[in-house]
């Protein structure tokens, strides 16, 4: 297992486009978290499975940022009618148990809406 | 609400040590970790205290106060390579992290 891998690294839209990213965690791992991350800032809290089940949302997620984590794997975070305020990197992590052996993060998405 | 605090910035040089800290107001708790991030890349895991005391692993430590809310992260024979950003964050009870904005480390010759 080479940990969790996001796709693309870089993705540059036009605003009011449709976007979507892929997470594939490590596969022992059962919670699978999206993060989005702004220069300067620590990780903001997105949404999280637990396994195929998506158990929180934060405010942050309006209804253009959908989620799904079909089958307990992999995951996609779609964002709709992109705005320039979405331009951020996206992270996504995953972990074991409840995750007291910490997050191990991918690499991230850098969106950049133009 | 559910706070985490780090300076923003801090300036070392190399083979000197130096100590980040982070106080939290959160939830419950259930654990602290420091990450290391360098700019354009994810955080990397770097250490885990859940009780009081001092973790060491190598150049670097992590201290925790339960009482006091407060953990540092000491770094010992600094390094260029160790300029990045340190992110403090805590598992609260609900066994979400919440992160601090981060300490951006600068490391001079």
């Amino acid at each position: 297992d080479t940990g969790v891998s996001q796709d693309p690294r870089h993705k540059i839209t036009k605003r009011g486009q449709n976007v979507t990213f892929r997470c594939d965690p490590i596969s022992e791992h059962n919670r699978l978290y999206w993060y989005r991350q702004t220069l300067g800032q620590g990780p903001e809290f997105l949404t999280y499975f637990q396994n195929e089940a998506q158990l929180e949302k934060s405010r942050l997620l309006s209804d253009r940022f959908s989620a799904e984590r079909p089958k307990g794997s992999f995951s996609t975070l779609e964002i709709q009618r992109t705005e320039q305020g979405d331009s951020a990197m996206y992270l996504c992590a995953s972990s074991l148990g409840q995750g007291q052996s910490g997050y191990t993060f991918g690499s991230g998405t850098r969106l950049t809406v133009v | 609400g559910q706070n985490i605090d780090q300076p923003t910035e801090m300036t070392a040089t190399e083979g000197a040590i130096v100590q980040i800290n982070c106080t939290y107001q959160t939830s419950g708790f259930n654990g602290l970790f420091w990450y290391q991030q360098h700019a354009g890349e994810a955080p990397t895991f770097l250490s885990y205290n859940v009780l009081d005391g001092l973790e060491e692993k190598g150049r670097f430590s992590s201290f925790l106060s339960r009482s006091k809310g407060y953990s540092y992260l000491l770094l010992k024979e600094l390094q260029m390579k160790d300029s990045a950003s340190y992110l403090c964050a805590v598992l609260d009870s609900n066994y979400q992290l919440i992160w601090g904005a981060g300490t951006k480390l600068i490391i001079k010759p």
